[in-house]
């Protein structure tokens, strides 16, 4: 079953541009990741942000967490064309311990 | 760089055959997850092992599929009989530990096509 649903499903941008997709979630969680899936290949972390913490910021990458909405979202700044991927967002139902949930995905198309 | 290995990258079978997946998790990892990802949804777990234990299979189809990771190091899935609806990408993953803070590390996955 998937905890999480993104929004959009699909987003479409120019180079340059930011993307933001959104993440909402059911139960209540201890941290939430989001992850990045390259056509045809595995996923890769890119960050992890914990139930007390309401903004991370990893380079190009800022995610916010609202866990009174049950939500997150994850901004891309400055796309790239190498930054058109599914991107995922994951909890662990605050189990503290790893099954991740992950949510249906957001796919971004960033055109040269 | 350390990367889980997964084979064979694609497998196409046909329904009611055996098929089964390797992995390999990074060196050291204690925690190893089996995943299957339907095209177009988010990875789903099936197993999940500590070392050689299973502390999670509640979503594993066991009329079917089985998991194995005898030494606490490489895992094997198998599926028998393959069904149609197995179709999918099979994703290996491993963490230092099971805490749901540690950073989990995907293999390119197996792609299962049943015919």
């Amino acid at each position: 079953s998937q905890q999480g649903e993104e929004d959009p499903q699909a987003l479409s941008i120019q180079e340059g541009e930011n993307a933001t997709m959104n993440c909402s979630y059911k139960t209540s969680i201890n941290n939430l990741q989001w992850y990045r899936q390259n056509s045809g290949r595995g996923l890769v972390h890119l960050i992890l942000i914990r139930s007390n913490e309401r903004e991370k910021h990893s380079g190009r990458l800022r995610v916010t967490l609202d866990t009174s909405k049950k939500s997150s979202s994850l901004l891309i700044t400055a796309s790239r064309a190498a930054d058109t991927a599914s991107y995922f967002c994951a909890t662990d139902g605050n189990t503290g311990f790893q099954k991740l949930v992950f949510g249906t995905g957001t796919r971004l198309l960033v055109s040269p | 760089e350390a990367e889980v290995a997964q084979s064979p990258r694609y497998k196409i079978t046909e329904k009611s055959q055996a098929v089964a997946f390797w992995c390999d998790p990074i060196s050291g990892h204690a925690t190893l997850y089996w995943y299957r990802q339907i095209l177009g949804q988010g990875p789903e777990l099936l197993v999940q092992f500590q070392d050689e234990s299973v502390v999670d299979d509640s979503q594993l189809p066991k009329d079917r599929f089985s998991a194995e990771r005898l030494k606490g190091v490489d895992s094997t899935l198998k599926i028998q009989p393959a069904e149609l609806g197995d179709s999918a990408m099979y994703l290996c993953a491993s963490s230092l530990g099971q805490q749901s803070y540690n950073e989990q590390f995907f293999g390119p996955g197996t792609r299962l096509t049943v015919l």
